[in-house]
């Protein structure tokens, strides 16, 4: 199993929709999570952090489920400018390594 | 605009070509990576310093030199590159705390777009 999976995509939605993306991880142990967003030809920039169970900003919703090991990020209300990649990233969690390992991403595509 | 400053935007090279990717972040990171990208593909960790000493090398090939010279500077030597290392170079630094957080988290440089020909 990859340490980190998530569904590709792309999820083209209308404008408005409400739309969620899921991302699995395998290291029982990680304590954090994040979800980056990705533009194209940019750099990746931190969306939102996860640590218990969940966390809310505005209109994105992550929550996390330990037992299943599963993130989820909601974006209701999309926007067109919601369009782009989203990363799921998860901490190394081998001793004295400090890096993130990033999930393939989630093309999103808010049309109107 | 972006706390970490990575020039050049843009650089083609030939295989037999010399040239260096230069990362600088000014916010008291201890911490700073290296990350390759392909298209359609996600960042993968190329190498990590910490406290200006090499900690993680995944395996990349020495044509690929890092250098850290001091805390706030990150360079990216290479020498005898292959097309197909063309991609996105990515340098991101954080805080060197023992976890990462919300305040503690990767943050990037735009990116030097590398082509190899």
């Amino acid at each position: 199993r990859k340490e980190v999976e998530q569904d590709p995509g792309p999820f083209n939605v209308p404008e408005g929709a409400t739309v969620a993306f899921n991302c699995t991880y395998s290291n029982s142990a990680s304590q954090s999570f994040f979800w980056y967003r990705q533009d194209c030809r940019k750099e990746p920039k931190l969306l939102m952090s996860v640590y218990s169970s969940g966390n809310e900003d505005g209109r994105f919703t992550a929550q996390l489920n330990r037992a299943s090991q599963y993130i989820s990020l909601l974006i209701r209300d999309s926007k067109l400018s919601d369009s782009a990649t989203y990363l799921c990233v998860v901490p190394h969690m081998d001793t004295g390594r400090r890096a993130l390992t990033f999930g393939s991403g989630t093309r999103l595509q808010v049309q109107p | 605009d972006t706390e970490v400053t990575q020039t050049p935007k843009h650089l083609v090279m030939g295989m037999t070509n010399k040239k260096s990717l230069k990362c600088e972040q000014h916010m008291g990171h201890r911490a700073m990576y290296w990350y390759k990208q392909k298209a359609k593909k996600p960042p993968e960790l190329m190498f990590v310093y910490s406290y200006e000493k090499l900690s993680i090398n995944e395996s990349v090939p020495s044509r690929f030199s890092p250098e850290c010279p001091n805390s706030s500077l990150l360079n990216l030597h290479l020498h005898a590159l292959q097309p197909e290392d063309s991609a996105l170079y990515l340098c991101a630094s954080s805080h060197l705390d023992r976890v990462f957080s919300g305040a503690n988290v990767l943050t990037f440089g735009a990116g030097s777009r590398l082509t190899v020909l």
